[in-house]
């Protein structure tokens, strides 16, 4: 069965802090996917990645297929990126088998 | 260029109500899913059409039934609403099958059912 497991489930950090959030996975992928899901509900993709690593701004995404994991990196947080991430993995049908999230909470 | 639109925002039904939620894209993307969120769960799967004519079940399809009316629409109906199907639907699209392409959301509708 295809699951994705995510930790943590909550996340308080103060601003400046690099922030990790860890996704893992229980079955071969072709891509896993991280997204954004602001407070106000709207959802964006922030990365799709099958090996090794991405960087867009200040944010990082790595993977390692052997361990089948892969973690989202913050650095320098900002309450601006007070948000759900969500990861996600290919499912058998050629769609996406979601983690419930977690919620990242940056204070000033 | 307005992405993935979904209409209504908000709606409330009695049990028993039938309602369709509408989903247009203009990307001009082959593939459109419907997904629910509820409270500590993940993302749900509810109908997907990996082309313009298909469609096809996804984790979570009793009570609901889906029209790809053409390339830019895929609408989700909800025939005898029951309180189990208050939730938040979202309609997202990509490129091709998600597994391997960036996928665009819709800002959701907000579904509450009495």
């Amino acid at each position: 069965k295809n699951e994705v497991e995510q930790s943590p489930q909550n996340l308080t950090a103060q601003e400046g802090e690099f922030i990790t959030i860890n996704c893992s996975y229980s079955v071969g992928i072709s891509a896993l996917h991280w997204l954004q899901q602001h407070p106000g509900g709207g959802i964006v993709s922030l990365f799709m990645l099958s090996s090794g690593k991405k960087k867009h701004g200040r944010l990082i995404a790595t993977i390692n297929i052997q361990e089948k994991h892969s973690s989202l990196h913050i650095t320098a947080s900002h309450p601006r990126d007070s948000a759900v991430y969500i990861c996600a993995n290919g499912g058998s049908q050629g769609n996406l088998i979601f983690g419930k999230g977690t919620k990242l909470s940056v204070k000033p | 260029n307005a992405g993935v639109t979904q209409t209504p925002k908000f709606q409330v039904l009695k049990t028993g109500q039938s309602m369709t939620l509408q989903c247009a894209q203009d990307m001009n993307h082959n593939s459109m899913y419907w997904y629910r969120q509820d409270p500590g769960m993940g993302l749900r799967l509810i109908y997907y059409s990996a082309s313009e004519g298909t469609t096809d079940k996804g984790e979570v399809p009793n009570g609901y039934n889906v029209s790809r009316l053409n390339k830019r629409e895929f609408s989700l109906r909800l025939e005898s609403a029951a309180p189990s199907q208050t939730s938040v639907y979202f309609c997202a699209s990509s490129a091709g099958l998600v597994a391997k392409n960036i996928q665009y959301f819709g800002a959701g509708t907000r579904l509450s059912v009495l």
